[in-house]
């Protein structure tokens, strides 16, 4: 079974550009998540799909970060325009509706100068 | 409210002695609990889960977790470390939303 998808893995951008993350979820899995994971700390949920609708958004920024799930499969996270502090990793899980564990993919490491 | 603290920010133990990563967590209601490990510049991975079934949950590379409800705990214990358990731990909380720990920097000395 293919894990979850993401890319790029590395991203280098100047404050104020914008950056998009890609996520392909497990086969199957319903529900998908995007956490930042700041250096030095646990992650820390920004949006949680449930097939192509949001479930949780209270902890995204929503005047710059969006995110958008259309088919129910993919998913892209977007920053603009891009802060200092917006330097993370970015990571994606799955899960299924049956199982309640996540599934990490290997996470996209944002630096922002 | 959901809560997890992971009560060492760093452990550093022998090559080939135990490993106790401790977590304690507040809840509501009788949640699963969770423990991942982190190596450098991987995604996160599941060691175990506990879902109110046997208290003593075995996982992936030796590693297991007892869950003490009157101790609100979920420590992670393996008999004997290895080089490549060195990586970051972390306990979670939850069930469709996870409550994260800061996580448990674990080192292995040779």
């Amino acid at each position: 079974e293919a894990g979850v998808a993401q890319s790029p893995r590395y991203k280098i951008i100047e404050k104020r550009q914008s950056v998009a993350f890609w996520c392909n979820p497990i086969s199957g899995h319903a529900t998908l998540y995007w956490y930042q994971q700041i250096l030095g700390q646990g992650p820390k949920l920004l949006i949680q799909f449930q097939n192509n609708g949001v479930v949780d958004d209270s902890q995204l920024p929503k005047d710059r970060f969006s995110a958008e799930r259309l088919k129910g499969v993919d998913s892209t996270l977007k920053i603009q325009p891009a802060k200092l502090e917006d330097s993370a990793v970015y990571l994606c899980a799955s899960s299924s509706v049956r199982r309640n564990e996540q599934f990490f993919g290997p996470g996209t490491r944002l630096t922002v100068l | 409210a959901q809560s997890v603290t992971q009560l060492d920010s760093h452990v550093s133990v022998s090559e080939g002695t135990p490993v106790l990563l401790r977590c304690n967590y507040s809840s509501s209601y009788s949640p699963s609990l969770f423990w991942y490990v982190q190596h450098p510049n991987k995604g996160l991975q599941l060691l175990l889960k506990y879902t109110s079934a046997a208290t003593l949950v075995k996982g992936i590379n030796g590693f297991e977790a007892e869950f003490k409800k009157s101790e609100t705990s979920f420590h992670l214990t393996k008999p004997s470390a290895h080089m490549s358990d060195a990586a970051e731990y972390f306990c979670a909380v939850g069930n469709r939303k996870l409550i994260w720990g800061l996580g448990t920097s674990l080192a292995v000395n040779p």
